[in-house]
């Protein structure tokens, strides 16, 4: 089946400019995370999502990073003012919920941004 | 606060050659802990998971080792190949909570 999707792939935004990110996750798959990736880093936390419920929201660097579900299933990752360090490729990942066994994490190819 | 430690943070080797990458996190209360490739400009691709209460997995020529205890991890790939040549990334998700907690990676090139 399908995997995880992420768009666009790449966008660059002049600093001050409002973004939006889209992921659609996996069908069935009522977790959605998103994670910030900095040149040569790791991936680090932003936010969760069970179903339309943001449940933790803590790795938001700032309030202008704002992030909603609103049905359950296609996310909307929204930067408002980019700043240069914004700049970084943005995951998606889904998963299945709480009681499933593995809990694994499927990640979608990331959306690059770049502020000028 | 869990941190998670990669070495070496890159490494080169001929093909043929068997390797591990280490990975150590300060929090031993794991629930698990998933190995993951990324090629360049690429998403994350899941190659092993370990479950807190299992000491290994194996898929083809990798294997995945985990002591809980001594909060340490290693990625064994055996006979490197040039299509081996990517970051590895190790992330653990704790026992309680919902997010993976990554390494910085080990960036691999398996020269031919």
């Amino acid at each position: 089946g399908a995997g995880v999707s992420q768009s666009p792939r790449y966008k660059v935004a002049k600093r001050g400019q409002d973004v939006a990110l889209r992921c659609d996750p996996i069908s069935g798959h009522v977790s959605l995370f998103w994670y910030q990736q900095a040149l040569g880093q790791g991936p680090e936390f932003l936010t969760y999502f069970q179903n339309e419920a943001q449940l933790d929201k803590s790795g938001l660097p700032s309030d202008r990073f704002f992030a909603e579900r609103p049905e359950g299933s296609v996310s909307t990752l929204k930067i408002q003012r980019t700043q240069q360090e914004d700049s970084a490729v943005y995951l998606c990942a889904s998963s299945l919920p709480w009681r499933a066994p593995k809990l694994e994490q499927y990640f979608g190819p990331g959306t690059r941004l770049t502020v000028t | 606060k869990q941190e998670v430690t990669q070495i070496p943070a890159a490494l080169s080797v001929p093909e043929g050659e068997n390797l591990v990458l280490n990975c150590s996190f300060t929090d031993s209360a794991i629930y698990n802990l998933q190995w993951f490739r990324q090629d360049p400009g690429k998403g994350l691709t899941s190659l092993l998971l370990i479950q807190s209460s299992q000491r290994e997995q194996t898929s083809g020529r990798l294997n995945a080792s985990l002591d809980k205890s001594s909060g340490r991890s290693t990625l064994y790939i055996a006979a490197s190949q040039p299509g081996d040549s990517a970051t590895y990334l190790c992330a653990v998700k704790q026992e309680y909570g919902n997010k993976l907690v990554f390494g910085a990676g080990t960036i691999l090139r398996v020269k031919s």
